[in-house]
């Protein structure tokens, strides 16, 4: 069965650090989506891609954070300068059209310290 | 902006009893997730519904747009059933470029041997 891949499983860094994280959606898929989870509380949506734009991002998704799709395979996600409240899961989903096929990750958990 | 209510928050069950969880949200939607996420782990997608009912193997999982709420069902639960299981929902005024979901707090299943 098809799968979203998630690199590196565990990250940690210090904060004002800039970390990367990676992502290899499912290859016939068209919508791309970052989601975060703080320790403890629900899952929450960042940021969707579409046709290599973001297509809509949530209040959390400031000016330190950015998404690539560089190769027509990956898509990142990049924390310019990470804080201690940016430690969380972050799952990388995809999707085919109308939700269907929604595929997660397996997360990154990153811990800044 | 939808809110996404399930209960209950914790459940414990004896192995071979019969599971529901449920799920309410507040603004109308095109569809409906339920997906399972083990402990420091990866999320798993169950069912996507958007109406009526779905069935896989001992889980199904309903739905009543009128009312605003769904269901998933456990039959014959198993102590390998044991994790959060979590509604997310997909807004009526989304689709075209993004398909973002919106999660409840999920509801942390337990079974007994």
């Amino acid at each position: 069965e098809p799968e979203v891949t998630q690199t590196p499983s565990h990250q940690v860094t210090q904060m004002g650090q800039e970390v990367i994280l990676r992502c290899v959606p499912i290859s016939n898929h068209l919508y791309f989506y970052w989601y975060r989870q703080i320790l403890g509380q629900k899952v929450e949506f960042l940021v969707s891609f579409y046709n290599n734009e973001i297509s809509e991002k949530s209040e959390i998704f400031d000016d330190q954070f950015s998404v690539e799709r560089p190769d027509g395979s990956n898509f990142t996600l990049k924390i310019r300068s990470t804080k201690l409240e940016d430690s969380a899961m972050y799952f990388c989903a995809s999707s085919g059209s109308g939700s269907n096929g929604y595929t997660f990750g397996s997360g990154t958990r990153l811990t800044v310290v | 902006k939808n809110e996404v209510e399930q209960s209950p928050q914790n459940l414990t069950a004896q192995e071979g009893e019969f599971i529901t969880i449920n799920c309410s949200y507040s603004v109308g939607i095109s569809a409906l997730h339920w997906l399972q996420q083990h402990p420091g782990g990866g999320i798993v997608s169950l069912f996507m519904l958007s109406s009526g009912k779905k069935k896989h193997g001992r889980l199904i999982a309903t739905i009543n747009i009128q009312e605003k709420h769904s269901s998933l069902h456990i039959t014959a639960s198993h102590p390998r059933d044991s994790a959060v299981y979590i509604c997310a929902v997909r807004g009526m005024n989304s689709g075209g470029s993004n398909y973002k979901l919106t999660f409840g707090k999920g509801t942390l299943l337990t079974v007994n041997p």
